[in-house]
């Protein structure tokens, strides 16, 4: 039982680059988020989705897109990568109790 | 809006020791609490949950936490800590209304566990 499981597990890239980063969990669950981690800031919701189909802005969405086109996966895009975005990349799934289970993460570089 | 206070961002005990981990919440209504702990370069794994069926909520590797409304606190415990235990702790409430399928994190304590 893999749980959540996060591609890439590290990342550098230049500024101005785009990226995907794909999350896929085997649990069935209806919700994902997409979440940053940066030193002293705990974690920051980027997007999140209730179901397949839909996504919505969470509390640090500028710069970043989404996608939830099969249940299972959810993937966050950047567009146009800035030195801003370097941090540590979270993808987290729940049913309605919303008990998270997280991936360990994407460690994203721009330089 | 809510909002979650880790009161310590850095904790030191000895191995063999009592853990308390403090945290206070702001919340309009009662909400679900949870403690999350992560490892060095690895996600995060729920510890316990408090969902209003009792106040002293029991969860895995020994720790417990205690909800006290009257003092909005969510504070975690453990009788006896592991050089395992080292890790970083966060405090989570879920969110309400529009923020009903979020959960606010506080900024995380780290604990050190001296052999």
């Amino acid at each position: 039982n893999a749980g959540v499981t996060q591609t890439p597990k590290f990342r550098v890239l230049k500024t101005g680059q785009s990226m995907t980063l794909l999350c896929a969990q085997d649990m069935n669950h209806e919700y994902m988020y997409w979440y940053r981690q940066d030193p002293g800031m705990g974690l920051r919701l980027i997007h999140y989705s209730v179901g397949e189909g839909t996504t919505a802005k969470g509390e640090v969405p500028d710069g970043y897109n989404v996608s939830r086109l099969k249940k299972q996966n959810f993937l966050l895009g950047l567009e146009s990568a800035a030195p801003s975005q370097t941090s540590v990349y979270f993808c987290a799934s729940s049913y309605w109790d919303r008990e998270e289970h997280f991936g360990d993460g994407t460690r994203l570089s721009i330089l | 809006a809510q909002s979650v206070t880790q009161l310590d961002s850095h904790v030191s005990v000895s191995e063999g020791t009592p853990v308390l981990l403090r945290c206070n919440y702001s919340s309009s209504y009662s909400p679900s609490l949870f403690w999350y702990v992560q490892h060095p370069n690895k996600g995060l794994q729920l510890l316990l949950k408090y969902t209003s069926a009792a106040t002293l909520v029991k969860g895995i590797n020994g720790f417990e936490a205690e909800f006290k409304k009257s003092e909005t606190s969510f504070h975690l415990t453990k009788p006896s800590a592991h050089m395992s235990d080292a890790a970083e702790y966060f405090c989570v409430v879920s969110g309400e209304g529009d923020s009903s399928y979020k959960l606010i994190f506080g900024s995380g304590t780290r604990l050190l566990v001296r052999p």
